[in-house]
């Protein structure tokens, strides 16, 4: 059974601060990481991938991956208040095997 | 592009009464998904499609489940006979083939269940 951890949060930063999700799982063999933002009562958003060890930016979100460590985490520059919502880390084997989700990290910024 | 167009977006329906959930994926995309969010359990894989045939079904969690994509712009998900527990909100997302970052999926707005 392959697992995705998430912490389950509150995560509460005030506005400006930097964010810092993370996010571990369980299968040595995950390719692909990825990071969903959900609204309260709306559909996850793909955020960013990230495939390499190492660091991806993009604007204000930075993805980490470690896969030694099994660890990958998301950093969110400059918080604002719209930055507010559940952030699911996801994982697969790669190509299109089966995603896992993990349950969610509620972020809450504080203005 | 509509994105991906789930219906019904909201049912409420009696326990032991057929429920059937629609989805119509993004023009193009091969591969499409069917996903359970709950608060206890998170997101769930149910079963997901390759081009109209279905790949894994290991996440359907029992024989009132079943899923069909008669073709490349409609699945179905029945559940019958529907019971409490299956309250939730049923998520479709569909997802192209092609190189870095093609593995992302597109999510609909999803169908929020209940069963009484």
């Amino acid at each position: 059974q392959k697992e995705v951890e998430q912490n389950s949060g509150p995560l509460s930063v005030p506005e400006g601060a930097i964010a810092s999700l993370n996010c571990t799982y369980s299968d040595r063999g995950s390719q692909s990481f990825f990071w969903y933002r959900q609204y309260s009562g709306k559909s996850p958003e793909l955020i960013m991938f990230i495939y390499s060890n190492g660091d991806k930016e993009d604007g204000r979100f930075t993805a980490q991956l470690n896969k030694a460590s099994q660890y990958v985490s998301l950093l969110i520059r400059d918080s604002q208040p719209s930055d507010s919502a559940t952030y699911l880390c996801a994982v697969t084997d790669g190509g299109y095997q089966k995603v896992t989700f993990g349950t969610g990290t509620k972020l809450q910024v504080i203005p | 592009d509509a994105g991906v167009i789930q219906s019904p977006r909201h049912e409420v329906t009696e326990m032991g009464q057929e429920v059937t959930l629609r989805c119509k994926p993004i023009s193009g995309h091969d591969y499409l998904f069917w996903y359970r969010q709950t608060m206890m359990r998170g997101l769930e894989l149910l079963i997901y499609f390759n081009n109209n045939v279905p790949i894994d079904d290991s996440g359907m969690p029992e024989d009132r489940f079943s899923a069909k994509m008669p073709n490349a712009s409609f699945s179905t998900l029945k559940i019958q006979p529907s019971e409490p527990r299956d309250s939730a909100v049923y998520f479709c997302a569909s997802s192209p083939l092609g190189t870095e970052g093609a593995d992302t999926q597109y999510f609909g707005p999803g169908t929020r269940l209940t069963v009484l």
